[in-house]
C-alpha cells in the first residue's frame, strides 16, 4: 500500500535557524507529493507540491525536492520565523485514485525568539 | 486562489442530536469533495469521498448511516453526524477538488458533543 513517514516532532528551533523535516514515502505507482501546513485551530493549507521526480516545490521560503531514488520529499527552510510555528504534513496522491491523499502523521514545529 | 469554506466553525451539541456541517467551494466548481476527521495531535483520516450528484464512497470502518454525506451541487457538500455521541467529538475538515490532483481544504469544524 501507500504510506508516508515523517520525522516525529515536536521540532523546536530558534528564530533564523535552518529547518529540515524529513519525509519518505512508499507508493505503488508514481505519486504527486505535497506539503501542507496547519496553523493552530485552522484547516490545512497547501504549502508546496511536486508532481514528478527531481521537481522542486517552493513557497514562502520553504523548499522540497522530489527524490525518486531515495523516495523522499524533505521540507527545508533556510531561516525560520516565529510565524512558521505550525504542524506540517507530508502527503501523496496517485493518479487514478480519485485524488485520495495519504498523509503522514504531521510534525509540529515550534519556533522561539 | 481556490477558497473552501465550512460552516459552522465550531458547534456544541447534546448527545443524541444531529449536527450538519456545510462545505462550500466559493470560487470554483468542485466535482469531488472529501471529508476528513482529525483527532487531537493526529493526522487526518479520510472518511469519505463524494462526487456531485452521486452517493458518497466511504472508507473502511466509517459508518455511512452515522455520517451522512450529501453533495447536492458543484459548490456544496454537507456532512450530517446523526445521533451524535461524545466519541464523535472531533475536528472535521472538508476539501474540494475541481480537476486534476489538487485538493483545497476548508478551515475545519470543531464538534463537541456533551
Amino acid at each position: 500500500g501507500n504510506s508516508v513517514t515523517q520525522m516525529e516532532g515536536p521540532v523546536t528551533l530558534s528564530e533564523e535557524a535552518f529547518l529540515t523535516i524529513n519525509c519518505t514515502y512508499t507508493a505503488t505507482g508514481y505519486p504527486s507529493l505535497f506539503w501542507y501546513v496547519q496553523y493552530p485551530g485552522e484547516g490545512l493549507q497547501l504549502l508546496l507540491k511536486a508532481t514528478k521526480a527531481d521537481d522542486k516545490g517552493s513557497n514562502k521560503g520553504f523548499e522540497a525536492t522530489y527524490r525518486k531514488e531515495t523516495t523522499s520529499f524533505h521540507l527545508e527552510k533556510g531561516s525560520v520565523q516565529v510565524s512558521d510555528s505550525a504542524v506540517y504534513f507530508c502527503a501523496l496522491t496517485l493518479t487514478g485514485t480519485a485524488s485520495k491523499l495519504t498523509f503522514g502523521t504531521g510534525t509540529r514545529l515550534q519556533v522561539t525568539l | 486562489g481556490a477558497v473552501v469554506s465550512q460552516h459552522p466553525s465550531r458547534v456544541i451539541c447534546k448527545s443524541g442530536t444531529s449536527v450538519k456541517i456545510e462545505c462550500r467551494s466559493l470560487d470554483f466548481q468542485a466535482t469531488t469533495m472529501f471529508w476528513y476527521r482529525q483527532f487531537p495531535k493526529q493526522s487526518l483520516m479520510l472518511m469519505a469521498t463524494s462526487n456531485e450528484g452521486s452517493k458518497a464512497t466511504y472508507e473502511q470502518g466509517v459508518e455511512k448511516d452515522k455520517f451522512l454525506i450529501n453533495h447536492a451541487s458543484l459548490t456544496l457538500s454537507t456532512l450530517t453526524v446523526t445521533s451524535a455521541h461524545p466519541e464523535d467529538s472531533s475536528f472535521y475538515i472538508c476539501s474540494a477538488r475541481e480537476s486534476g490532483v489538487y485538493q483545497y481544504f476548508g478551515p475545519g469544524t470543531r464538534l463537541l458533543v456533551l
